[in-house]
């Protein structure tokens, strides 16, 4: 199984909700990412966690906030989002034999009203 | 920003031809690898070159790095319409760290 699956596909929230994007892989990865993408733009990172860890958080405003309650899961909380925050959230994961490579999920298109 | 820099920002190109992107970076790098995005969705991984390499070949594509000037370039030679997508080069400055380029966005015409 090589394959990294996020939940849900497609989001639309209002500055005063509270949703959480989730993210699985179960390919036994050591650290797990979220990405936060912008039409015809590259991907940014925003956190990484190794080994359940939070190990890279760039500098990512309070309104997003991730969670790793096992190796397997990732989550991210949203709550007061602006309407900027409206983009492709993608998750990706590495580890195994492939040490270096990112395995990425198909994403979550959130839109913020 | 550490960001890369990649170019062309858009190609398009008859189906058969050879596409060519090249990327820079700023920072010294631990290995540098290529994914392609189609519209909308999940990147795909399509090649990992490490710091001490010079060339990489997978299948149709062929991949350099020169890290004196701090480059690399992916040629996908015979394209095909299925390769229409965006190209992003990312590169691993350390442990756990990816810093992706600007994307090239190729259109290969039938």
């Amino acid at each position: 199984d090589t394959e990294v699956t996020q939940t849900p596909k497609h989001l639309v929230m209002g500055m005063t909700n509270k949703k959480s994007l989730k993210c699985e892989q179960h390919m036994g990865h050591r650290a797990m990412y979220w990405y936060k993408q912008k039409a015809k733009k590259p991907p940014e990172l925003m956190f990484v966690y190794s080994y359940e860890k939070l190990s890279i958080n760039e500098s990512v405003p309070s309104r997003f906030s991730p969670e790793c309650p096992n190796s397997s899961l990732l989550n991210l909380h949203l709550h007061a989002l602006q309407p900027e925050d409206s983009a492709l959230y993608l998750c990706a994961s590495i580890g195994g034999a492939d040490t270096d490579t990112q395995y990425f999920g198909p994403g979550t298109r959130l839109t913020v009203l | 920003s550490q960001q890369g820099e990649e170019d062309p920002q858009a190609l398009s190109i008859q189906e058969g031809e050879n596409a060519t992107m090249n990327c820079s970076y700023k920072t010294s790098i631990n290995n540098l690898q290529w994914y392609r995005q189609n519209s909308g969705r999940g990147l795909v991984h399509l090649i990992l070159i490490r710091s001490n390499e010079r060339e990489k070949h997978s299948g149709r594509l062929r991949v350099t790095l020169d890290t004196s000037k701090k480059s690399s370039s992916l040629l996908i030679t015979a394209s095909r319409a299925a390769d229409t997508a965006s190209y992003f080069c990312a590169t691993s400055p350390g442990t756990y760290k990816y810093i992706f380029g600007t994307g090239t966005r190729l259109k290969v015409l039938a």
